[in-house]
């Protein structure tokens, strides 16, 4: 049982537009998101995060929205860089442990 | 150090042998976490420290498997008999406490079991 599903594994997107990344959630017990960023051969990297009682939170070009309705997260990013090309993943948490996704690769296309 | 580090960077071992592989989190970081990710997946949780103690380990596969930190900051994580399926990148986290928040992941160690 996937708690955590990022159902898109790649996702291509032109330098400057706007790269939306998508993940689902089933337990409603969640009450903080993460989104991590990891190139290869590299541990994850914290990007940006979000409590349950906010439906957005801002980070210069990162933005992740919440909608607790239909437990359902995404990051946007905006506008687009080659250099954010790598795998996202989106992490749940209710307490200490985390439940990740499986990850999307995203290209950004210069 | 500035950062989480796990050492080594890379492990090949032969099926059956013991491996043990560290993680030295970032100074002052009471909480401890051991993730393991198999290809095409996210990390999956196996332990997590609150000090010197194992606060769950209820992601540890089976008894094959065994962490310790003794002295509340650097951990090991031990595998017995290994087998081709432990072949995984082992992921160390470490943050301030164990409260809901970003941990910083190590680089990881890549066990490769032959």
């Amino acid at each position: 049982d996937q708690q955590v599903k990022q159902n898109s594994p790649s996702l291509s997107v032109q330098e400057g537009r706007i790269s939306i990344l998508n993940c689902d959630y089933t337990n409603s017990m969640f009450d903080y998101f993460l989104w991590y960023k990891k190139y290869p051969a590299e541990g994850p990297t914290f990007l940006i995060s979000i409590s349950s009682i906010k439906d957005k939170n801002e980070d210069g070009r990162f933005t992740v929205f919440l909608n607790k309705s239909a437990k359902h997260l995404s990051l946007h990013i905006v506008p687009s860089q080659p250099g954010d090309s790598a795998v996202y993943f989106c992490a749940a948490s209710q307490t200490y442990k985390y439940i990740f996704g499986t990850g999307t690769r995203l290209k950004v296309l210069a | 150090g500035a950062g989480v580090s796990q050492t080594p960077s890379n492990k090949v071992t032969e099926k059956g042998k013991y491996v043990e592989l560290r993680c030295d989190p970032i100074s002052g970081h009471t909480a401890l976490y051991w993730y393991r990710q198999s290809l095409g997946q996210g990390p999956e949780f196996l332990i997590y420290f609150q000090g010197t103690g194992a606060a769950d380990d209820s992601g540890l596969p089976n008894d094959r498997f065994f962490a310790v930190r003794p002295e509340g900051s650097v951990s090991t994580l031990k595998i017995q008999r290994t087998e081709r399926g432990d072949s995984a990148v082992y992921l160390c986290a470490s943050s301030v406490s164990g409260e809901p928040g970003e941990a910083f992941f190590g680089q990881g160690t890549r066990l490769t079991v032959v």
